[in-house]
């Protein structure tokens, strides 16, 4: 069964606190890319990684980081240096950079 | 700098109704533009893609189409179903550099039987 997975589904954090958000996919996709939702608005990209050990920031990369150390996994790290990090979190993969972004079932994190 | 827009934020239909959701978008200069569908709480499912070369793609009872010189996209929902409740997101892709997908903020719709 192929698909994009994240967990967990709902994150609790205190201020100050990094929490790391997972992603995986197996769906053999090189491209894969972390958006943050938040109410009554669009998607906006944290990062993408076009390919193993590489990625880039997107537009609304503070206080965000990111590793790519396996083509499967893509684990996004909200730091406490997010001033807002309360948001629904979407990760999404691609075949490349060309192709359609297909997303995972997405994680609230809530800043408590 | 692309920017995309839906119009309107929110629409409450009777079920069997057909309906007509706009997006409009400020570079004509797109490579595709993507429909996506948003259960409450869950992640995004793609409807319809339409590469700029398209005038419009068809699945089933939804057609969206693409109007590159005038930055417009419409996604027509024919027959309408207490189902089809559910936001409906579009996002433009940029021509050249990478899959960087610009998305609006979304219509709300709500189809009541």
């Amino acid at each position: 069964d192929g698909g994009i997975t994240q967990s967990p589904k709902y994150l609790f954090r205190k201020e100050g606190q990094n929490v790391t958000l997972s992603c995986e996919q197996n769906l053999n996709h090189d491209a894969m890319y972390w958006y943050r939702q938040d109410p009554g608005q669009g998607l906006r990209l944290i990062y993408y990684s076009q390919i193993v050990n590489d990625f880039q920031k997107g537009d609304i990369a503070e206080g965000y980081s990111v590793s790519r150390e396996k083509k499967e996994s893509f684990p996004l790290t909200v730091t406490s240096a997010q001033k807002n990090p309360t948001a629904f979190y979407l990760c999404a993969s691609s075949l490349d950079r060309a192709d359609t972004q297909y997303f995972g079932p997405g994680t609230r994190l809530t800043v408590l | 700098k692309q920017e995309v827009t839906q119009i309107p934020a929110a629409l409450s239909v009777p079920e069997g109704e057909n309906l007509v959701l706009n997006c409009s978008f400020t570079d004509s200069a797109i490579y595709n533009l993507q429909w996506f569908r948003q259960d409450p709480g869950k992640g995004l499912t793609s409807l319809l893609l339409i590469q700029s070369s398209q005038r419009e793609q068809t699945s089933g009872r939804l057609n969206a189409s693409l109007d590159k010189s005038s930055g417009r996209s419409t996604l027509y929902i024919a027959a309408s179903q207490p189902g089809d409740s559910a936001t409906y997101l579009c996002a433009a892709r940029s021509s050249g550099g990478y899959n960087k997908l610009i998305f609006g903020a979304g219509t709300r719709l709500a189809v009541h039987p």
